[in-house]
């Protein structure tokens, strides 16, 4: 079955303690980013990835790391997380660049930073 | 900044009727996309429209595009419960390397 896929879900953390949420999908997409929904505010990018190796700042990158070594996999790093980084957290991958192409959600990661 | 702003932010509307929602995008594009969310969940895509097309229509989805004015409307016809849910727009910016949302529309379907 196509999917993107998120781990974990559900994450209650502290201030500080870094933390990586996985990504990976198995459709072969090249392209593939991270956002975050909060509320009132819906979906803002935060990285996104056009291939392997090359990624690049969306909106709001500050404070998050991204990594692309494999085609499959774009983990979210969060080095240091703050409490302004609780949020729902998206990974999404499409074909390739542009709104040509459908994005393909992942179900999501619920994340609190306390 | 938000390139796109779906309006209104909230629809109530009862089963069998019909729903509205408004996209406004600020600069030019080349495609827009609407997408639906369930409650805390991933998003699903609904349709695409290209900026040379005016009208798209997919079941009881109907997507029209006015590139002049920069807004776009989903129309769902003979809304039922399962429909309830969050409609986003999605524009594409910077060449279309990347993707903006709106804020959705909340909409919720009665019995």
């Amino acid at each position: 079955e196509a999917q993107v896929t998120q781990n974990p879900r559900y994450l209650i953390t502290v201030t500080g303690k870094k933390l990586t949420v996985t990504c990976s999908q198995n459709m072969n997409h090249e392209y593939m980013s991270w956002y975050r929904q909060d509320p009132g505010l819906g979906l803002r990018q935060i990285y996104y990835s056009m291939n392997v190796e090359v990624t690049d700042k969306g909106d709001v990158p500050e404070g998050y790391k991204v990594s692309r070594k494999e085609k499959r996999n774009f983990p979210l790093i969060l080095e240091s997380p703050s409490p302004n980084q609780t949020s729902l957290y998206f990974c999404a991958s499409s074909l390739s660049p542009g709104l040509r192409e459908t994005q393909y959600f992942g179900p999501g990661t619920r994340l609190l930073v306390l | 900044s938000q390139q796109g702003e779906e309006d209104p932010q909230a629809l109530s509307i009862q089963e069998g009727e019909n729903a509205t929602m408004n996209c406004s995008y600020k600069t030019s594009i080349n495609n827009l996309q609407w997408y639906r969310q369930n409650s805390g969940r991933g998003l699903v895509h609904l349709i695409l429209i290209r900026s040379n097309e005016r009208e798209k229509h997919s079941g009881r989805l109907r997507v029209t595009l006015d590139t002049s004015k920069k807004s776009s409307s989903l129309l769902i016809t003979a809304s039922r419960a399962a429909d309830t849910a969050s409609y986003f727009c999605a524009t594409d910016a910077n060449y279309g390397q990347n993707f903006v949302f709106g804020p959705g529309t909340r909409l919720s379907v009665l019995p």
